[in-house]
């Protein structure tokens, strides 16, 4: 099946910092991708849509200034946390796919100290 | 997209058939039953799929209901590998290759040894 990686699986960071995220589809093209946060024992919840070529959705009550969101290329979406605080603290997942089912990546567990 | 209720856990005997339930009520006759699961700390998993008529793939069978109102995906010889949180999404297939999946709370299965 096809599949979808992220970069990096794991992150630490400071307070105050940015950090990216990498989220590939590798061996198909997607002009869109999805974005999903997921903190302890909850579900996921989609934070915003990632179009290629095109500004980003977000879903309501997400910073978009907060999480910048880049699809620039058929394969490749990025999402940056600015200013990282501990709240920010979670599990993001991304997905790709096609009409009838999407792939999920591994997720990036970002910790913010 | 029509809302889904799941039981929030579920046990089960290794080897043993998990039936895992998921009610649909409101269901519209273009939305598809889609049945993920996500193990502890990885990304979410397609298992199967379908419309009305029963499915069935290398992973699970699935069983929907004639009024569509209520569907059940059987793992027909769980292993301890299946526990994980297996999520019912009713939704539109998309023509596009975007087709964002709203979570809900999902079940949490344990296979027991």
């Amino acid at each position: 099946g096809a599949v979808v990686s992220q970069h990096p699986s794991r992150v630490i960071c400071k307070s105050g910092t940015s950090v990216k995220i990498e989220c590939r589809s590798l061996d198909f093209q997607a002009t869109t991708m999805f974005w999903y946060r997921q903190f302890p024992k909850q579900s996921l919840m989609l934070m915003a849509t990632s179009n290629e070529g095109s500004k980003a959705t977000y879903e309501q009550g997400v910073e978009k200034d907060k999480f910048l969101i880049n699809h620039a290329s058929l394969t490749l979406s990025t999402l940056t946390v600015t200013s990282a605080h501990p709240e920010d603290s979670s599990f993001y997942i991304c997905s790709a796919g096609g009409q009838l089912r999407q792939f999920f990546g591994p997720g990036t567990r970002l910790t913010v100290l | 997209d029509a809302k889904t209720t799941q039981p929030p856990s579920m046990d089960c005997a290794e080897g043993r058939a998990a039936n895992l339930p998921c009610n649909h009520s409101t269901i519209s006759g273009n939305e598809y039953v889609y049945w993920y699961r996500q193990i502890h700390s990885q990304g979410p998993q397609y298992i199967i799929h379908g419309l009305k008529n029963n499915e069935t793939n290398e992973m699970a069978s699935l069983i929907i209901t004639e009024d569509r109102k209520s569907s059940t995906l059987i793992l027909p010889h769980a292993t301890l590998r299946d526990t994980a949180v297996y999520y019912c999404i009713v939704r539109v297939a998309e023509e596009t290759s975007g087709s964002r999946l709203t979570f809900g709370e999902g079940t949490q299965l344990t296979v027991n040894p």
